[in-house]
């Protein structure tokens, strides 16, 4: 196994426009998790899974932020009628039910034109 | 809700000096603690973290960590950097009873020759 991947890496979008970021975790990892980093800042956690169910979602995650893992393997995350404030790199982490150390994938940077 | 402080955006250093990246967290209750490292056009990178027991973590790249309980710290040192560790480096807690991550704003870490 890889580790985590993300798809795509880069995603230039003008506002109003609809984005998907695609997630693919470990493949033993239960957990899921999504943040968004923006310049000169920490992540910030959005949401997170456990198999299938979505557990935990940000007050940052508004309704424009949907995010799905329909089979408990890989997750989407969409964005509908994307802002300029949506510009931010946006991080896809995966655990172990049993743990609580999370590997991060590459991330996918979205710039909103 | 747990926070993250670290105490120094940018710290720059000669190469083979000591180093120190503070960081302070608050929580009501018991946490689990990480340092992340961040390379350019990299996603994040458990470098150390603490859940239980000796207060004093290391990591194979010769960085350590030391939880301080009474003063809510987890700061990380080095005693001789490489030009290698320049990067950016993230605190992070997570509390026993929720899997919500919170980062500090990182701390960018510059060696220079």
């Amino acid at each position: 196994d890889t580790g985590v991947s993300q798809n795509p890496r880069h995603k230039i979008t003008k506002r109003g426009q609809n984005v998907t970021f695609r997630c693919d975790p470990i493949s033993e990892h239960n957990r899921l998790y999504w943040y968004r980093q923006t310049l000169g800042q920490g992540p910030e956690f959005l949401t997170y899974f456990q198999n299938e169910a979505q557990l935990e979602k940000s007050r940052l995650l508004s309704d424009r932020f949907s995010a799905e893992r329909p089979k408990g393997s890989f997750s989407t995350l969409e964005i509908q009628r994307t802002e300029q404030g949506d510009s931010a790199m946006y991080l896809c982490a995966s655990s172990l039910f049993s743990s609580n150390e999370q590997f991060f994938g590459p991330g996918t940077r979205l710039t909103v034109l | 809700a747990q926070s993250v402080t670290q105490l120094d955006s940018q710290v720059p250093v000669f190469e083979e000096a000591p180093v120190e990246l503070r960081c302070n967290y608050s929580s009501s209750v018991s946490v689990y603690l990480f340092w992340y490292v961040q390379y350019p056009n990299q996603g994040l990178q458990l470098l150390l973290k603490y859940l239980s027991g000796s207060t004093l973590v290391e990591s194979i790249n010769g960085f350590e960590a030391e939880f301080n309980k009474s003063q809510t710290s987890f700061h990380l040192r080095k005693p001789s950097v490489h030009i290698s560790d320049t990067a950016e480096y993230f605190c992070a807690v997570i509390t026993y009873n929720n899997n919500d991550m919170r980062f500090g704003a990182g701390t960018r870490l510059t060696v220079k020759p």
